[in-house]
Order: C-alpha cells, then sequence, then structure tokens
C-alpha cells in the first residue's frame, strides 16, 4: 500500500523559514495535503496541490511538489510561535473516493 | 457555515462494551470520512461513507462498523470495546466537487478501561 514519511521533529527561530519535509511512494497520487494540529485540536487544512502542478504558493505557505523524486515540502515563511504544532502530509488515494494516507507528522517548535 | 462536529466529545468506556460516535458534516457534503489517531499507530483511516454507502475501508477489524444517513450524518460504532481501541477519533467531510478539500472535526476523544 501507500506509504508516507515525514521527519518527526522541525526546531526554528522566530521570524526564520520552515521546510518540512515528507516522501510519498504512490507514484498515482492525484492530491497532496498539508494539515496542522495543535494540541488537543483536529486537524486544520492548510493548503493542497495537484500532482500536475510543481508549485503553489498561499500567503505565507508555499508548497513544492517534485513528483519524480515523490517529493513533497510546505516552507512557512516569517514562522511565528503561533505556528508551533504538528504537521501532517497526506496523499489522496487513487481509487476513487476521499481516503487519505498520512505521513508520520512533524512537530514544528518555534523559539524566541 | 458551520464546520464538522462531533459528539460526544469526551468518552470514557470499559472493556467489552460499545460505543457510538456521531459526525454531521459540513452543509452540503455528502462524504464523510472516519480516523483514528493514536501515538503509536498515527492516523489510520477506518471508512468513508457516500451517499449513504461504504465507498471505502480501512484494515480495521469488524468490531468497527459505520453507517451514514440521509441527511448525510454519520455514525461510527466500536463493539467489544479493547485497551488498544484508546484513541482520537476524527470525521472528515467533503464536497464531491472539483475541489478535493476535506475538512475535519474536532474529534472523540476515547478512553477505554
Amino acid at each position: 500500500g501507500e506509504d508516507v514519511e515525514q521527519s518527526l521533529f522541525l526546531s526554528v527561530r522566530e521570524g526564520d523559514s520552515s521546510v518540512i519535509n515528507c516522501t510519498y511512494t504512490d507514484s498515482s497520487s492525484t492530491y497532496l495535503y498539508w494539515y496542522k494540529q495543535e494540541p488537543g485540536a483536529g486537524l486544520q487544512l492548510l493548503t493542497y496541490i495537484f500532482s500536475n502542478m510543481d508549485m503553489k504558493q498561499d500567503q505565507r505557505l508555499t508548497v513544492l511538489l517534485n513528483k519524480k523524486d515523490k517529493h513533497l515540502s510546505l516552507r512557512i515563511a516569517d514562522t511565528q510561535t503561533g505556528d508551533s504544532a504538528i504537521y501532517f502530509c497526506a496523499d489522496a488515494f487513487t481509487g476513487g473516493g476521499n481516503k487519505l494516507t498520512f505521513g508520520t507528522g512533524t512537530q514544528l517548535k518555534v523559539e524566541l | 457555515k458551520a464546520g464538522v462536529t462531533q459528539t460526544p466529545r469526551y468518552l470514557i468506556k470499559t472493556r467489552g462494551q460499545q460505543v457510538t460516535l456521531s459526525c454531521s458534516p459540513i452543509s452540503g457534503h455528502r462524504s464523510v470520512s472516519w480516523y483514528q489517531q493514536t501515538p503509536g499507530q498515527g492516523l489510520q483511516f477506518l471508512f468513508e461513507y457516500f451517499s449513504e454507502t461504504q465507498r471505502n475501508k480501512g484494515n480495521f477489524p469488524g468490531r468497527f462498523s459505520g453507517r451514514q444517513f440521509s441527511n448525510s450524518r454519520s455514525e461510527m460504532n466500536v463493539s467489544t470495546l479493547e485497551l488498544g481501541d484508546s484513541a482520537l477519533y476524527l470525521c472528515a467531510s467533503s464536497t464531491s466537487g472539483p475541489k478535493p478539500e476535506q475538512f475535519f472535526g474536532p474529534g472523540t476523544r476515547l478512553t477505554v478501561l
């Protein structure tokens, strides 16, 4: 089946850029997503990218997709303390419907 | 528009009991998916319902079941609870339109003692 991998932790200083990386195995992925989870909360959809795109920008967020290497990244510009959370990438099942395969999540810690 | 709502938010049960969780999707959304989140296994897909029919199913035992009503509200049921069923259960709703956005509810925290 599909597999999605992420590094577990990332620590950055406030004001710096954060880059969270993700690799996936399903070469026929259609959509890839980034979600944010704060303590005790559900998942907040940040952005998604269609597999025929290389890049998508949405305010402070930039998503880069390298389909050849099956690598996805999320860049957060001017990282703030409120960005501290767990970030999940997810791959949409290509067999129809809305099934998502999630990565392990990357805990982002923003230090002053 | 109101977001995805899940009830109850917290639940404590004992082994062997059964439990029913409820999810109300965003108005107009016809697809509801359920996920289990645990520290050890992460986020795992349980099943998806669309127009009252199960469209996708994850690799969970038959103790986990679900259904969807004509108003798109969904319930999931876990019978014969085990300690390992303690988890955050998340529900997601989405449209069947061109935008593949899936929105999650706050989850139900189930503790099995």
